[in-house]
């Protein structure tokens, strides 16, 4: 069955370390992988693409890798500050059959 | 641009009620997606169009969901009969192609 996971409920890291988020998935093949941030009673703002022939995306203090072997994809946020706490969600745009998101990660950066 | 503009941002009704949810999508955006979203089941794409026409609309739940799209800058979610399980958070979003997507601020439903 089709399935996308994100490596865990809920992350907690000290402010300035590299907050490392993890989407995996099966029995997909996407074309787009998208990251997105979302804050509670808020909808979800886009941060990055990456597609299926790309390794690596920068902007910022984030970046995302996407490899097709592992299906799997990190999103990284250097120096990270408590600004940035906040869901984080990874979606996948399967190749015309649909648009799927993952379950989320929160993230807690303690000053 | 505005954004894409959802309404109304909160609605509370009574089991068995009719709810239309409305979205505006950003101008020049050609896919209109409605999700779903609550704790135990997360963020659902329930349908998706595109220059109006509905591409998939397997995530519908059941028949009493129904989505229109008769223009460009309009979008209708209904619900008729609701019921309590239906109280979730509904997002509408834009794209161009198949690129990122702009969400709306959503919608929060209760449902008595």
């Amino acid at each position: 069955s089709q399935k996308i996971e994100q490596n865990s409920e809920a992350l907690n890291i000290q402010e300035g370390k590299t907050a490392t988020l993890t989407c995996n998935y099966t029995n997909y093949s996407p074309a787009y992988l998208q990251w997105y941030r979302q804050d509670p009673g808020r909808g979800p703002v886009f941060l990055l693409l990456i597609r299926e022939n790309e390794k690596e995306k920068r902007k910022e203090r984030l970046k995302v890798t996407f490899d097709t072997t592992l299906k799997q994809s990190l999103f990284h946020i250097t120096a990270s500050q408590p600004a940035d706490s906040a869901t984080y969600l990874c979606a996948l745009d399967n190749y015309g059959q649909n648009f799927v998101f993952g379950p989320g990660t929160r993230l807690s950066v303690l000053p | 641009d505005a954004g894409v503009i959802q309404s109304p941002r909160h609605e509370v009704t009574e089991m068995g009620q009719e709810v239309t949810l409305r979205c505006k999508p950003i101008s020049g955006h050609d896919y209109l997606f409605w999700y779903r979203q609550t704790m135990m089941r997360g963020l659902e794409l329930l349908i998706y169009f595109n220059n109006n026409v509905p591409i998939d609309d397997s995530g519908m739940p059941e028949d009493r969901f129904s989505a229109k799209m008769p223009n460009a800058s309009f979008s209708t979610l209904k619900i008729q009969p609701s019921e309590p399980r239906d109280s979730a958070v509904y997002f509408c979003a834009s794209t161009w192609g198949r690129g990122p997507g702009s969400f709306g601020p959503g919608t929060r439903l209760t449902v008595l």
